[in-house]
């Protein structure tokens, strides 16, 4: 059993739904990260946060809007999508002490694989 | 952006051999992490390198964090089956933000029993 556990594992949407993807991890980490990966292309960090507070939005559009109600949880809400947003999802945790700007180890959870019709 | 140039993109080898992979960069590096991600799966950390010149192995692996800082291998020996997969290095740049990781595009490995 992965530490970092999403849900769904899989998602169908139109571009008009709303939807949520939903991370949780319990490894006692402090950092969560919401991570793109798309066919070909490298991952691509598009969330930051650091013991529930944003510290990172790597200009990501406002049709991803994320929300981490405490250390454990993370989610990712979606409206109003484009096909071109369908790819693999993946939630990571680590362990930061806050002081200073190391990176720790990520753990990633298996992933949300959207696509968006 | 800042990028990685991980190669090669593809591998396919006979069981038994042994494999190396490298990620190079013209930026400087304070750490690299080597992940390994199976078909419909999260990546998985195989070795963290902190510091130049470090040498880490974990089993059969074996990673290097380059001198100059702005190049790591992994080496695989004795491939099996099992490992079978994309290998994908990532680096933290020198004032790199939290979390803000550049990873390279990915090494497939196939083994043929």
């Amino acid at each position: 059993e992965t530490g970092v556990t999403q849900t769904p594992r899989h998602l169908v949407m139109g571009m008009t739904n709303k939807k949520s993807l939903k991370c949780e991890q319990h490894l006692g980490h402090n950092a969560m990260y919401w991570y793109k990966q798309s066919a070909k292309k490298p991952l691509e960090l598009m969330f930051v946060y650091n013991f529930k507070e944003q510290t990172e939005n790597n200009s990501v559009p406002s049709r991803f809007s994320p929300e981490c109600p405490n250390s454990s949880h993370l989610f990712l809400h979606l409206h109003t999508l484009q096909p071109e947003d369908s790819a693999l999802y993946l939630c990571a945790s680590s362990l930061s002490t806050g002081l200073r700007r190391e990176i720790g180890e990520l753990f990633f959870g298996e992933g949300s694989r959207l696509t968006v019709l | 952006g800042q990028q990685l140039n991980q190669s090669p993109q593809s591998m396919f080898i006979q069981e038994g051999e042994d494999v190396s992979m490298n990620c190079t960069s013209s930026s400087i590096f304070n750490t690299w992490l080597w992940y390994k991600q199976d078909p419909g799966e999260g990546p998985v950390l195989l070795i963290a390198l902190y510091k130049a010149g470090e040498l880490t192995s974990n089993g059969r692996l074996t990673a290097q964090f380059g001198i100059t800082r702005k190049d790591s291998f992994l080496n695989i020996s004795a491939s099996i089956p099992s490992d079978v997969g994309i290998y994908f290095c990532a680096g933290q740049l020198v004032g790199g933000s939290q979390g803000n990781l550049i990873f390279g595009k990915g090494t497939k490995l196939s083994v043929k029993p």
